[in-house]
């Protein structure tokens, strides 16, 4: 199992342009996560999704949008990219079915640093 | 809503010295704890969780944690450090009946020769 890629590996985007970060898992996790890194600030949550064409919001949505069309695959969409946004990004899966799938651990993809000039 | 709150966001110590790093929660339900690990420059790699049973856990290693409900605390320690310790620790928390977790800061830690 590859278990959870994210491409790319790094990106600089100027101010305004859009981009998609690409987050796929081969372990037929319902859910699946994406978070953004600052330095000091822990991981704070964006979106996640408890299956396909199932997303909500985290607590920073603001600037995102996601979209769940099959299991495994859960991008990221960058809309008119702002200073704000640089950042480093981890996608995450997680089994979950039904009660007690809260237990279960998340895991984590290698992330994509984003610098937005 | 649960908060983390992980007490030092640096840690320094020698080789083969003790590493406590801290760890308490608030949480209105009884909640699943985990520790991250995550060395330069990659994601995070689960070193232990607590969700049930007993409250000391052990990890990956030679990590272990306890789960003390009366000081809401979830410390992380390891005897002996190793060069290969040197990573940024972070602290997670979910409640029982959600599936989002909420991370602590995070502490960074450095090992001296």
């Amino acid at each position: 199992n590859a278990g959870v890629t994210q491409t790319p590996k790094f990106r600089i985007l100027k101010i305004g342009q859009s981009m998609t970060l690409q987050c796929t898992q081969d372990m037929n996790h319902n859910y699946m996560y994406w978070y953004r890194q600052d330095p000091g600030m822990g991981l704070k949550l964006i979106y996640y999704s408890v299956g396909a064409g199932i997303t909500d919001k985290g607590e920073v949505p603001n600037g995102y949008n996601v979209s769940r069309s099959t299991t495994e695959d859960f991008p990221l969409r960058l809309e008119l990219a702002a200073p704000s946004q640089t950042s480093v990004y981890f996608c995450a899966s997680q089994y979950g079915q039904g009660e007690g799938g809260a237990r279960y651990e998340q895991f984590f993809g290698p992330g994509t640093r984003l610098t937005v000039l | 809503a649960q908060s983390v709150t992980q007490l030092g966001s640096h840690v320094s110590v020698s080789e083969g010295a003790l590493v406590l790093l801290r760890c308490n929660y608030s949480s209105s339900v009884p909640p699943y704890l985990f520790w991250y690990v995550q060395y330069p420059n990659q994601g995070l790699q689960l070193l232990l969780k607590y969700t049930t049973g007993a409250t000391l856990v052990k990890g990956i290693n030679g990590f272990e944690a306890e789960f003390k409900k009366s000081e809401t605390s979830f410390h992380l320690t390891k005897p002996s450090a190793h060069m290969s310790d040197a990573a940024e620790y972070f602290c997670a928390v979910r409640r029982g009946d959600d599936y989002k977790l909420s991370f602590g800061a995070g502490t960074t830690v450095t090992v001296r020769a």
